[in-house]
């Protein structure tokens, strides 16, 4: 099993550009999430989805956008990025009763808006 | 790698030695806590959890200590290994669910051989 997958693993873009991040996983997971990483801070949740067709907003959900339209894929809109969306993103799944805590992570997508 | 947390708390081991990572929370609502280990260039790893009506939990060479007390959270590694190397950050949340996870920022394990 390839677990969570995401790309880019690295990109840079100017103040302003958009683009959107993928993450998508084969392990039928009915929970996706995004979150951001940055130095000196714990991981902040950015967007999650309990399944498909349902998406819902995490701690800093601003200037962010996702879809769930299947199960396996869970794309990280950046509408107009902005410096301060500078870090590392990381996606993550886990399986509908377990125990919450047990999130699978992707490796993250570093991004580096200039 | 990355390098995220340029500034973390290290604890330096030598291999075969006993590690202790403490993490302190807040919130004395919080009644689950997780572990997760995160080497350089990856993503975290779910290492152990634990719920508040436990003060101990054991996992393969790992044990998880609660003190609800003093809200503090211990993460023990027996016979540490250089594989071990990484970062370990602790999370707290409640039975509201994975949404309100809080978590750390971590400590720096260096396992010399």
């Amino acid at each position: 099993n390839a677990g969570v997958t995401q790309t880019p693993k690295f990109q840079v873009l100017k103040t302003g550009q958009s683009m959107t991040l993928q993450c998508a996983q084969d392990m039928n997971h009915e929970y996706m999430s995004w979150y951001r990483q940055d130095p000196g801070m714990g991981l902040r949740l950015i967007h999650y989805s309990v399944g498909a067709g349902i998406t819902d907003q995490g701690e800093v959900p601003n200037g962010y956008n996702v879809s769930r339209s299947t199960t396996e894929d869970f794309p990280l809109r950046l509408l107009s990025a902005a410096p301060s969306q500078t870090s590392v993103y990381f996606c993550a799944s886990r399986r509908a009763g377990d125990r919450f805590g047990e999130l699978f992570f992707g490796e993250g997508s570093r991004l580096t808006v200039l | 790698g990355e390098s995220v947390g340029l500034h973390l708390p290290t604890l330096s081991v030598q291999e075969g030695d006993n590690s202790i990572i403490n993490c302190a929370y807040s919130n004395s609502a919080s009644d689950y806590f997780i572990w997760y280990k995160q080497e350089s260039g990856k993503g975290p790893q779910f290492i152990i959890d634990i719920r508040s009506n436990m003060d101990k939990r054991q996992g393969q060479r790992v044990t998880v200590l609660l003190n609800k007390t003093v809200k503090h959270l211990s993460l023990q590694i027996a016979a540490t290994q250089p594989g071990d190397s990484a970062v370990y950050f602790c999370a707290e949340g409640d039975h509201t669910g994975f949404q309100k996870l809080v978590f750390g920022t971590g400590t720096r394990l260096l396992v010399s051989p």
